[in-house]
């Protein structure tokens, strides 16, 4: 079973700000990773796959990079619309295991 | 319009059975593989079980083998989960989910599984 390691668990941003979470491995998963949002009451949403790949119709403000064991999700200038918890996840073997998951709220 | 609706959620007794469906449409259903995926009250994700187009190759979480089965009827464009000797930790809303590259691109609302006597 792969662990995976997100940091940090709740992040306090404001409206404009950048922030990053960042999701560790417990063994190398070369770039099987991808990145999901979820608002309360909703289903996730993909947001990046492949590490750095973009889901089509996701906002360039959201950005991923990493490879191996770390990776991270970057998102520029915050707006309303992106305080919500976000999980990686990784695909490189079975079981397919989700980071415990970072709450991004409002400052 | 990719849709996914599940359906067959609710409160059963430890040990009991349930059935869950998903309805699938607005893409070639059989295209795809499909899994579900479950969500515990105020807690993370986690995955649940996958099922290959044509139904030949199926995966699950070692903590609902023998107890979980995944079904999928590519006439009906609908996915099953057989959910057999429930447990109180298999309480969650248990969603459906189209799988790409074992990814998951579009999602059902969730259908909730409550286990308790």
């Amino acid at each position: 079973v792969i662990w995976m390691t997100q940091s940090p668990s709740l992040l306090s941003a404001s409206t404009g700000d950048r922030v990053i979470i960042s999701c560790r491995m417990s063994q190398g998963i070369s770039s099987y990773l991808a990145w999901y949002q979820q608002k309360p009451g909703k289903a996730p949403e993909l947001l990046i796959y492949a590490a750095s790949t973009l889901q089509s119709g996701v906002p360039s403000r959201f950005s991923g990079s990493g490879s191996g064991t770390d990776f991270t999700l970057t998102i520029s200038c915050l707006q309303s619309e992106d305080f919500a918890t976000y999980y990686c996840q990784q695909y490189y073997s079975f079981p397919l295991t989700f980071g415990q998951g970072t709450k991004l709220e409002i400052k | 319009e990719v849709q996914l609706v599940e359906s067959g959620g609710g409160l059963v007794q430890p040990g009991g059975s349930l059935r869950l469906s998903c309805a699938a449409s607005g893409f070639t259903f059989s295209s795809y593989w499909m899994s579900w995926v479950r969500q515990a009250p105020g807690k993370g994700l986690e995955w649940v079980a996958n099922i290959k187009q044509d139904g030949s190759e199926k995966y699950y979480v070692d903590s609902v083998k023998g107890r979980f089965t995944i079904s999928r009827d590519n006439a009906k464009n609908s996915l099953y989960l057989q959910m057999n000797s429930l447990r109180a930790e298999d309480t969650a809303v248990y969603y459906c989910a189209r799988a790409l590259r074992l990814i998951w691109d579009y999602w059902g609302q969730g259908t909730l599984v409550t286990v308790s006597s």
